[in-house]
Formats: C-alpha cells, structure tokens, sequence
C-alpha cells in the first residue's frame, strides 16, 4: 500500500482560499476513493472515480468541492473558498477494481484553514 | 444508507492479555468487512479482512469473526503488544456491482500497557 502516493502532506489555506489536493493510485490500480477524516472521527466517504468518469459522489458536500481523474495524471480533489470546517485530513485509497476489492491508502493531505 | 457501530471506543489491555472490538452493521446486503489499523499522524493500513461467504478468518494474533444473521463482526487480537496501541477501524461495503464505498465505524482506541 505504501505505493499510493499523495501530495501534499500538508497543506495550510486561509479562509477563502482554494486547495488542491493530488492523489496517484497504486500501479495497474484504476479506481480511486476519496475520504475526509476528522479529528478524533473516523473516516467519511467522499467520492469514487474511474478514469474519466465519477462513479459515486454521494458523499460529497453539495458545493465548494468537486473530484476528477483524468485519463493521464493524478485524481484531484478540489475545496474552493475553503472554511475553518475544511480542516481535516484526506485520504485517497486505490483498488485494481471496484467490486470488494481491498483499498490501499494513501498517507493524507493534512489540511488546515487558518 | 449503510451504518456501522464500533465499540468500545477506548480499550486498555496489558501486555499478553487479548484484545476484542466489536462492529454491527445495518444492511443485510453488505458482504465485504475489512480492519484498518491506524497509529497516529499516519495512514490506516489494512489488518485482516473477510467476506460474506465465511465466518472466521486468522492471520497469526488476528482473527476476524463474522455473524451475518445478527449482523455483526468482531476483532480478535491475542497476545497483545505495545506495538498493538493505535486506533482500529472495520468498515463494511455494499457491492452494488459499480461501487464500493467503505462506510466505516467510529473506531477503537487501543492501549497495550506493560
């Protein structure tokens, strides 16, 4: 698991601001998860993305966040006009398919919103 | 939706002696139960994992239970180690045949005394 790479480990925004957040999956990997955790909470589903296409976006907030992965590159999750509610870490997981198969994390985008 | 309950939330337990977490889950539908360990500041890391189509799993000082009438799963861990302290997650996930979104509990917060 130590193969899904995220950048970067910590990111500091203040209010108002956008924040990035790259997420690589393991090799031959081409299903990605995104999930928030926050502090002294467990891990929150996001959204699931193919190559090119969202799967699943049923976690995520209604604005201000959108996801994609394009067919070359990394996943990006995207946080526009961040708010002191965005601090959290985020995690992307990878699977070689989307059915069951185990999910590898990645280290966390810590993020803080000053 | 999915819900997972984890319990207890906090668990001290001295060196040797074992180590049991317990998750419920909602829907009867969810067939993929996976344990993710998580020290602190760092990734959650796959522990042990188990389908629907067995009861009990062993891996060494791990073992998972499943009882899919009562719809509950269970982590075992026996000769506990202070290299055990961190936080546990299980997760459970509905395979809808596109998707498979983790939905996981609140955690257990281990601590292996001397």
């Amino acid at each position: 698991n130590a193969g899904v790479m995220q950048n970067p480990r910590h990111l500091v925004r203040r209010r108002g601001q956008e924040a990035r957040l790259r997420c690589s999956p393991m090799k031959g990997h081409s299903h990605v998860y995104w999930y928030r955790q926050l502090p002294e909470e467990g891990l929150k589903f996001m959204v699931y993305l193919q190559k090119e296409n969202i799967i699943d976006e049923s976690g995520m907030p209604k604005e201000r966040f959108s996801a994609e992965f394009p067919k070359e590159g990394p996943s990006i999750l995207r946080i526009q006009q961040v708010v002191r509610g965005d601090s959290a870490a985020y995690f992307c997981a990878s699977s070689p398919t989307g059915n069951t198969d185990t999910q590898y994390f990645g280290p966390g985008t810590r993020l803080t919103v000053l | 939706g999915e819900n997972v309950e984890q319990h207890p939330s906090t668990l001290s337990v001295q060196e040797g002696d074992s180590a049991v977490i317990k998750c419920t889950y909602s829907d009867s539908a969810s067939n993929y139960f996976p344990w993710y360990k998580q020290e602190l500041g760092k990734r959650p890391q796959l522990i042990i994992d188990i389908r629907s189509n067995v009861g009990e799993k062993k891996d060494q000082r791990i073992a998972v239970t499943l009882n899919k009438t009562a719809k509950h799963f269970s982590l075992h861990i026996t000769e506990t180690q202070p290299e055990d302290s961190a936080v546990y997650f299980c997760a459970a996930s509905i395979n809808t045949g596109t998707a498979s979104k983790l939905t996981f509990g609140t955690g257990t917060r281990l601590q292996v005394t001397l």
